[in-house]
């Protein structure tokens, strides 16, 4: 079983829905969680921080559970640009740990 | 640009051959990566310098893989006797030294193919 587990998807949504990732992770001792954002053949680029508090960041809301060993991302009033994988990252130390990523198409 | 550079983009070798990546991380991170990434999958982890220490490297590299950074500044990964499971894309990231969260900001790749 892999450490940071992702349903890789891919989702398929319309232009304007809203849309939630979920992901879970097995090492209680992690410290910070992050969203990551890939495109195709790109390098992955850091989406949000996901803090205990939740945290949104215009369309996007992250929520994190400790307890559960949960973490999620909202997108609301999604759009064509949103298209892309989506990785869930936890860290501990120095170390990320990366799940497989789930895939998001937007369709018109 | 700012941002973390790396060079080549793109690699085509053959079995057998060595070949050696460059990554320049942002000029005042002092935290560097390796990454090492297949399609479908996310990155792997496979070593991290502070300043120009290697502090930890993943069991992923094998005595043929080995990183320096020796000023503390561009780092580069060397591949002794690629073999095709070596194709992959090698992602380098830089963070700063910050206490609570660890945000790493990447590179955009060499995507390595070993024929």
């Amino acid at each position: 079983r892999k450490e940071v587990e992702q349903d890789p998807g891919p989702f398929n949504v319309p232009e304007g829905a809203t849309v939630a990732f979920n992901c879970t992770y097995s090492n209680s001792a992690s410290q910070s969680f992050f969203w990551y954002r890939q495109d195709c053949r790109k390098e992955p680029k850091l989406l949000m921080s996901v803090y205990s508090s939740g945290n949104e960041d215009g369309r996007f809301t992250a929520q994190l559970n400790r307890a559960s060993q949960y973490i999620s991302l909202l997108i609301r009033d999604s759009k064509l640009s949103d298209s892309a994988t989506y990785l869930c990252v936890v860290s501990r130390n120095y170390q990320l740990i990366w799940g497989a990523g789930t895939k998001l198409i937007i369709k018109p | 640009d700012t941002g973390v550079s790396q060079n080549p983009r793109h690699k085509i070798t053959k079995r057998g051959q060595n070949v050696t990546f460059r990554c320049d991380p942002i000029s005042e991170h002092n935290r560097l990566y390796w990454y090492r990434q297949t399609l479908g999958q996310g990155p792997e982890f496979l070593t991290y310098f502070q300043n120009e220490a290697q502090l930890e490297k993943s069991r992923l590299l094998s005595d043929r893989f080995s990183a320096e950074r020796p000023k503390g500044s561009f780092s580069t990964l060397e591949i002794q006797r690629t073999e095709q499971g070596d194709s992959a894309m090698y992602l380098c990231a830089s963070s700063p030294k910050r206490e609570a969260y660890n945000e790493q900001f990447f590179g955009p790749g060499t995507r390595l193919t070993v024929l």
